[in-house]
């Protein structure tokens, strides 16, 4: 059964690059079947996908960070990572990295999340 | 880009049916997820493909998608479910993307 476990700085001065890794156990990250994703909810809020991407390196951004954004997969780590650049406040947030149905595009599992803060 | 709109809160007594909407343009042609989220924790997969359950998921949890709204149905609620609850699409009319809806506050009165 796969499981999922960000981790990283959990905080981060505005203007840097936030950076994450997920860590994929019980299965392959380079299985043909899914999609590997980031998730992030700032506090009290919904939801907001970030990006995904598959094991061969193809990736899909939110059109609204895509600028800012880049996921990379290092398959020989069973890993994931995932950069954030320019960071500010509105960018403090529990981020998830989560698993994507190829197919449905559903995400499960997810990991626990890991709060980052942008602060000075 | 693509937008789903749900209830902020739905509140529902122990035993009754609570039904959680989530309304996108045309969405009856998309697959729509459902997610369930306790406070402090991860969410967690209670609906996929519009109507399917994962193993463990009660079956007190369906789903159904037609025309411009998708609806997630709990029946014979319970405290336990009170929670946050969120649909999900992948929309891949223009670029691929994944939408979340804002999410629905379920409380169990």
């Amino acid at each position: 059964q796969l499981q999922l476990q960000e981790s990283g700085p959990g905080l981060v001065k505005p203007s840097e690059t936030l950076s994450l890794t997920c860590t994929v156990s019980g299965g392959s990250i380079s299985s043909s079947s899914y999609y590997w994703g980031w998730i992030r909810q700032p506090p009290g809020k919904g939801l907001e996908w970030i990006g995904s991407i598959y094991y061969s390196g193809s990736t899909y951004y939110n059109p609204s960070l895509k600028s800012r954004v880049t996921i990379s997969v290092d398959t020989s780590k069973n890993q994931f990572s995932l950069k954030l650049s320019s960071v500010t406040a509105a960018d403090t947030a529990v981020y998830y990295c989560a698993t994507s149905d190829r197919t449905g595009n559903w995400f499960d599992p997810w990991g626990q999340g890991t709060l980052v803060t942008v602060s000075s | 880009s693509y937008v789903l709109t749900q209830p902020p809160s739905v509140s529902v007594a122990p035993g009754k049916t609570a039904r959680i909407t989530c309304g996108g343009n045309n969405i009856g042609s998309k697959s729509v997820h459902w997610y369930q989220q306790k406070p402090g924790q991860a969410p967690v997969l209670v609906i996929y493909y519009d109507s399917d359950r994962p193993s463990g998921i009660p079956e007190r949890f369906s789903g159904s998608n037609s025309g411009n709204t998708a609806t997630l149905t709990i029946s014979r609620v319970e405290a336990g479910d009170e929670a946050d609850y969120y649909c999900q699409v992948w929309d891949s009319s223009s670029d691929h993307r994944g939408v979340f809806g804002g999410g629905t506050k379920l409380t169990v009165l």
